[in-house]
């Protein structure tokens, strides 16, 4: 069985562009978590997702946004781009919203120039 | 608020040796802990996960960790470390409830040498 899948697995962008990063969860998962992980440090909390609905939020601004598709799949998007977005952008599933476990994939390595 | 503490940035052992980790937390209600390896460009790998009962509670790849709710424990063992081994470890909190709507909490990490 598939894990998680994440698209792409690097990206480069520059200061002020848009970004759009995806992440399909294990089959029968219906809960998408969102985490930024900066170099050297635990992964941050952005948002949690659950049948297509937000149920939580990181401290992270408003240019950080996210959806849930109706096959549970979801994006994460920022827009107006900053040198400190860059990061190894994980992604998480689980079957329900509560904490089972969360499974993580491999990531997307966003760097901002 | 809730946060986590890893107060070994690195930890050096050799092969064939013990290794415990340690994890601090803190949190209002009853936690979820969770401890998850990391290898080098690679996403967060389940070591082990404490829900609530028995406190010692067993992992994969020979790992346990010890919930002691006096100390706002949960730390992480292993009898014996082999080369593969070496990665970073992270240890988390998540909320007990089913809300869930604060993600898991994550300590900075611990990064595990292994010596031949």
């Amino acid at each position: 069985d598939a894990g998680v899948t994440q698209s792409p697995t690097h990206l480069i962008k520059t200061r002020g562009q848009h970004v759009t990063l995806r992440c399909s969860p294990i089959s029968g998962h219906k809960s998408v978590s969102w985490y930024q992980q900066v170099l050297g440090q635990g992964p941050q909390f952005i948002f949690q997702y659950y049948e297509k609905e937000e149920r939580g939020r990181g401290n992270f601004p408003d240019r950080f946004s996210a959806r849930q598709f109706p096959n549970y799949s979801s994006e994460l998007n920022v827009n107006a781009l900053l040198l400190g977005d860059s990061a190894l952008y994980l992604c998480a599933s689980s079957l329900e919203v509560a904490y089972n476990e969360q499974f993580f994939g491999p990531g997307t390595r966003l760097t901002v120039l | 608020a809730q946060s986590v503490t890893q107060p070994d940035i690195h930890i050096t052992v050799s092969e064939g040796a013990s290794l415990e980790l340690r994890c601090n937390y803190s949190y209002g209600a009853t936690p979820y802990l969770f401890w998850y390896v990391q290898s080098p460009g690679q996403g967060l790998q389940l070591l082990l996960k404490y829900f609530s009962g028995d406190t010692l509670v067993q992992g994969i790849k020979g790992f346990e960790a010890e919930f002691k709710r006096s100390q706002s424990s949960f730390n992480l063992r292993k009898p014996s470390v082999h080369w593969s081994d070496a990665a970073e470890y992270f240890c988390a909190v998540g909320p007990y409830s089913g809300g869930g709507a604060d993600g898991l909490t994550f300590g900075k990490g611990t990064h595990l040498i292994i010596q031949p």
